[in-house]
Parts: structure tokens; C-alpha cells; sequence
């Protein structure tokens, strides 16, 4: 079985900052990991993802993330924010193969001007 | 660029009703997924459905559920006798390999 830790449910930064949003997995098999970004009433938006290979992956709107297999996390950044990044942002985990997604309980990130 | 759609948007319902959520998965995608989020509270997993049967299902997923895949493009959940505890956020997903996964805007479902 996974689980998902986000070590922090709001994050709070100024516009063109940078910021980090922390996550931590378990799991006893191999795993492939995900972020999601949910705007405000919207459905839940792949914003990167972790299959195999490079442990630094790049995603959407200027996001990147980092595997890290021996710290167990896959922490997402961003050089700079923007106003338009105020979402809620999920971390998930699943085994490998078809199969379903655990979900972490989400960080608010908030931009101010 | 395609899209999961869901229907309703939102569904207000009596405890005890049936109600039937509906969602559309991309046209190509071959699995499909349904998951709730209760507000505040996290994403949880309901069920999976590949091949025309539920390949797995979450401790959640009892006899009140059930999942149909009617015709080629549609794909629906069935809340048989609706609780309040069933008040949430229910989201569709479609993938076309199994590991990537693209949600729908979700129904909010709302039992009084």
C-alpha cells in the first residue's frame, strides 16, 4: 500500500518568489508519482509526472519536480510564481502499472502582489 | 484537446434516492476511474474499470455502488440509495495506458 504526505496545507509566498511544495511517499513496491493543480472550481489538472529515468522531471506553466528514491520525496518548484498560480496542488503515488492514485491532502499555494 | 466531461455539474438529491453520475472519458482511453473528494478532506479512490468489469475497488465501493459502461462513450457511477455521508466532490478519470491519468471537472453531489 502508498501513502502521500504534504508537509505544509498552505503555502504563502509573493508574486515572482520562489517556491517549494514539499512531498513525501511510502510505499513498499516501485512507484510512479504525480502533481496536480486544481484552480478554483475546476477538476484536477495533470501538472507533471514521474515514470522512470531522469529523477528531475518538467512539467507545466514553468513547474518542475525532483524524485528523490532514498529521501522518498518528489518535492515540486517553481522559480518565479505568478498570480495565476494560486491553486491547490496534489501530490499523488500509484504502483506501477494500471493502477490507482493516492492522493496527498493538498497544499494551498497563495500569491500575493 | 480532448477532455473527461462529467454531468451533472452539480446534483442536489434526498437521502435514500438514486442518483446516477455520467461521464464521458477520452474517446481512445481504455481505462476508467472514479474518485470523491469529501470537502476538506482528501482524494480518495472508489473504483477502476477496464475491460468491461471493475478491475479494483476501495473499501468505500460497497453493494450502494455500481459503475457502467453503457454504450462506447459513456461511463457512469450509481449511488443506489443515497446517505448524507455521500455529499462530495466526485471526479471521472480515463487513461490510455494505466499510470496517466486526466480527471474530469467533477460533480458535486449534495444529499439532504
Amino acid at each position: 500500500a502508498q501513502s502521500v504526505t504534504q508537509l505544509d496545507s498552505q503555502v504563502p509566498v509573493f508574486e515572482e518568489a520562489p517556491v517549494e511544495l514539499r512531498c513525501n511517499y511510502s510505499s513498499s513496491v516501485s512507484v510512479y508519482l504525480f502533481w496536480y493543480v486544481q484552480y478554483p472550481n475546476q477538476g484536477l489538472q495533470l501538472l507533471l509526472k514521474y515514470l522512470s529515468g531522469s529523477t528531475l522531471v518538467k512539467g507545466i506553466n514553468g513547474f518542475e519536480a525532483e524524485f528523490n528514491k532514498s529521501q522518498t520525496s518528489f518535492h515540486l518548484r517553481k522559480p518565479s510564481v505568478h498570480i495565476s498560480d494560486t491553486a491547490e496542488y496534489f501530490c499523488a503515488v500509484s504502483g506501477q502499472g494500471a493502477q490507482k492514485l493516492v492522493f496527498g491532502q493538498g497544499t494551498r499555494l497563495t500569491i500575493n502582489p | 484537446e480532448p477532455e473527461v466531461t462529467q454531468t451533472p455539474s452539480h446534483q442536489v438529491t434526498q437521502m435514500g434516492q438514486e442518483v446516477i453520475l455520467r461521464c464521458v472519458p477520452i474517446s481512445n482511453h481504455l481505462y476508467f476511474y472514479w474518485y470523491r473528494q469529501i470537502l476538506g478532506q482528501k482524494v480518495e479512490f472508489l473504483v477502476s474499470f477496464y475491460n468491461n468489469e471493475i478491475s479494483e475497488k476501495s473499501e468505500i465501493f460497497d453493494d450502494q455502488f455500481s459503475v457502467e459502461r453503457p454504450d462506447g462513450s459513456n461511463f457512469t457511477l450509481k449511488i443506489r440509495s443515497t446517505k448524507l455521508e455521500d455529499s462530495a466532490m466526485y471526479f471521472c478519470a480515463s487513461s490510455r495506458e494505466g499510470y496517466e491519468q486526466y480527471f474530469g471537472p467533477g460533480t458535486r453531489l449534495t444529499v439532504t
